[in-house]
C-alpha cells in the first residue's frame, strides 16, 4: 500500500552536532507535516509544509519539502539535549482526512 | 494543549475482556481519530470519525470498534482483548482536515497505555 518511508530509524550523535532525518512518500503529497514526540510523551505538531520546493527554519531546525512533493527532511543544527526525542513525518495519503505517518527517527544526544 | 483528554490513562486486563477507552475534547472539533503506537511501527490508525456518528476505518481496525454519539467523545473499544493488542493508544483531533487554506494539524492526547496479559 502507499507508505511514507522515514530514515535512519534511529540516531545518536554528540551534543553540539548536527542532525538530518529524510522522508520519503510513494505518492505526490499535498502537504506533508512534522512532529515531535519526547520520550513518554504525546507528538506535538511541528510545521507543516505545503509548497514544491518550500524551505522554513524554525531556529536550529530547517524543514525542506522537495520538488517533487514526494521527499522532506528535517535538519537540525548544533544538536542540544532537549533535542532528544522521536520525529515523525506525516501526510495526506489517499485521503485529506487521515494522515500516513513515517515510522519516525529517535534522536539521542550525549552530553 | 487543544483541551483534549483520554481515559484512562493506564490499564491491565485480560485476553478475551472488553475494553474500552476513551477520549474527550472541549475543542469542538469536527475530527477525532483513534493510533496505537508500537515499537518500530510508528503511529498506525486505527479508526476515525468526521462527525457524530460518522466513523470510517483506519489501517489497523481488525479488532477494534468505535462510536461517536456527540462531538465531545470518541470511544474505542475491544470487544476481545488479545496480547497483540498491548499498545499505548492516542486520540488525536484535528479542525480543518481538507481544507488547503488553513494548517491541519492534529493534537494529540496525553495517551493511554494498555496491557493485555
Amino acid at each position: 500500500g502507499q507508505q511514507v518511508m522515514q530514515i535512519p530509524q534511529y540516531q545518536h550523535v554528540q551534543e553540539g552536532e548536527d542532525f538530518t532525518t529524510y522522508c520519503n512518500s510513494s505518492t505526490t503529497l499535498s502537504n506533508i507535516q512534522w512532529y515531535k514526540q519526547r520520550p513518554g510523551g504525546h507528538p506535538v505538531f511541528l510545521i507543516q509544509l505545503v509548497k514544491s520546493g518550500e524551505v522554513k527554519k524554525q531556529k536550529r531546525l530547517t524543514f525542506q519539502f522537495g520538488e517533487a512533493k514526494k521527499n522532506s527532511s528535517l535538519h537540525i543544527t548544533a544538536t542540544q539535549t532537549t533535542d532528544v526525542g522521536t520525529y515523525f513525518c506525516a501526510g495526506p495519503i489517499g485521503s485529506n482526512y487521515k494522515l500516513t505517518f513515517g515510522k519516525g527517527t529517535l534522536l539521542t544526544v550525549n552530553p | 494543549d487543544a483541551g483534549i483528554t483520554q481515559s484512562p490513562r493506564h490499564k491491565v486486563t485480560e485476553t478475551g475482556t472488553p475494553v474500552t477507552l476513551r477520549c474527550h475534547q472541549t475543542e469542538n472539533h469536527r475530527y477525532m481519530y483513534w493510533y496505537r503506537q508500537d515499537p518500530g511501527h510508528g503511529l498506525r490508525l486505527i479508526h476515525y470519525s468526521y462527525g457524530v456518528k460518522d466513523t470510517d476505518k483506519g489501517e489497523v481496525s481488525d479488532g477494534y470498534s468505535v462510536s461517536r454519539s456527540k462531538t465531545e467523545d470518541f470511544l474505542l473499544t475491544l470487544e476481545s482483548a488479545t496480547s497483540s493488542q498491548t499498545s499505548v493508544y492516542f486520540c488525536a483531533i484535528t479542525s480543518s482536515p481538507g481544507d488547503r487554506s488553513s494548517y491541519n494539524e492534529q493534537f494529540f492526547g496525553p495517551g493511554t497505555r494498555l496491557t493485555v496479559l
